[in-house]
């Protein structure tokens, strides 16, 4: 089946410093979503991708639909201790029809931020 | 609250014992997703339901796993004669139409 290698498995750096995690697939998704989750709590989606080199920001954050929609990059600028966790990227292979939401995750990143 | 709702939010069972989830989704949500995840990896696709018609299952779901959404509304999802490798955290999601899902936080099941 489908599957999505995300890196680095983890990371851990120093607060203020930016960090950066890709996630590669061997075929095309038309839709790249990047979710954190909190230990104990469902994944939240930070955000979500739909055109081949889109490059979108969310505060800190800013994440690109690769030109070959195999792969994906989330960055976060002048990281904080709030944004440890677990970042997961995810692949939808359909822009619609049934297969939306059948999501394909990538293994996550754990991010450690010391103060 | 407007979220996903999910319960019991944790549950622990003995081997061979029937589980049964509830999943709220956000109220005017058509479509309703079940994941499991299991540790250090990402959640894994089971079933999806629009209003409340099971509309896919993943090979995931075995014969001892059965979902369902009677009113379109709430959805539950039931595990009989548990085994140790079903334990792992559910997850619910929901989503109007096309867009993106919200997830709940989860059910975490050990079974012992």
């Amino acid at each position: 089946g489908q599957q999505l290698n995300q890196s680095p498995q983890s990371m851990f750096i120093q607060e203020g410093e930016d960090v950066s995690m890709n996630c590669t697939s061997s075929s095309i998704f038309n839709t790249w979503l990047w979710y954190k989750q909190d230990p104990g709590e469902g994944p939240v989606l930070l955000i979500a991708l739909y055109k081949a080199g889109e490059l979108t920001s969310n505060g800190r954050l800013t994440a690109q639909f690769g030109i070959t929609r195999k792969d994906s990059f989330l960055n976060i600028s002048a990281s904080i201790p709030s944004d440890v966790g677990i970042y997961f990227c995810a692949g939808l292979p359909n822009a619609g029809g049934t297969s939306y939401g059948k999501l394909t995750f990538g293994q996550g990143t754990i991010l450690t931020v010391h103060p | 609250d407007t979220g996903v709702s999910q319960d019991p939010r944790h549950k622990i069972t003995k081997r061979g014992q029937n589980v049964t989830f509830r999943c709220d989704p956000i109220s005017e949500h058509n479509r309703l997703y079940w994941y499991r995840q299991t540790l250090g990896q990402g959640p894994e696709f089971l079933t999806y339901f629009q209003n409340e018609a099971q509309l896919e299952k993943s090979r995931l779901l075995s014969d001892r796993f059965s979902a369902e959404r009677p009113k379109g509304s709430f959805s539950t999802l039931e595990i009989q004669r548990t085994e140790q490798g079903d334990s792992a955290m559910y997850l619910c999601a929901s989503s109007l139409g096309q867009d993106r899902a919200i997830f709940g936080s989860g059910t975490q099941l050990s079974v012992l």
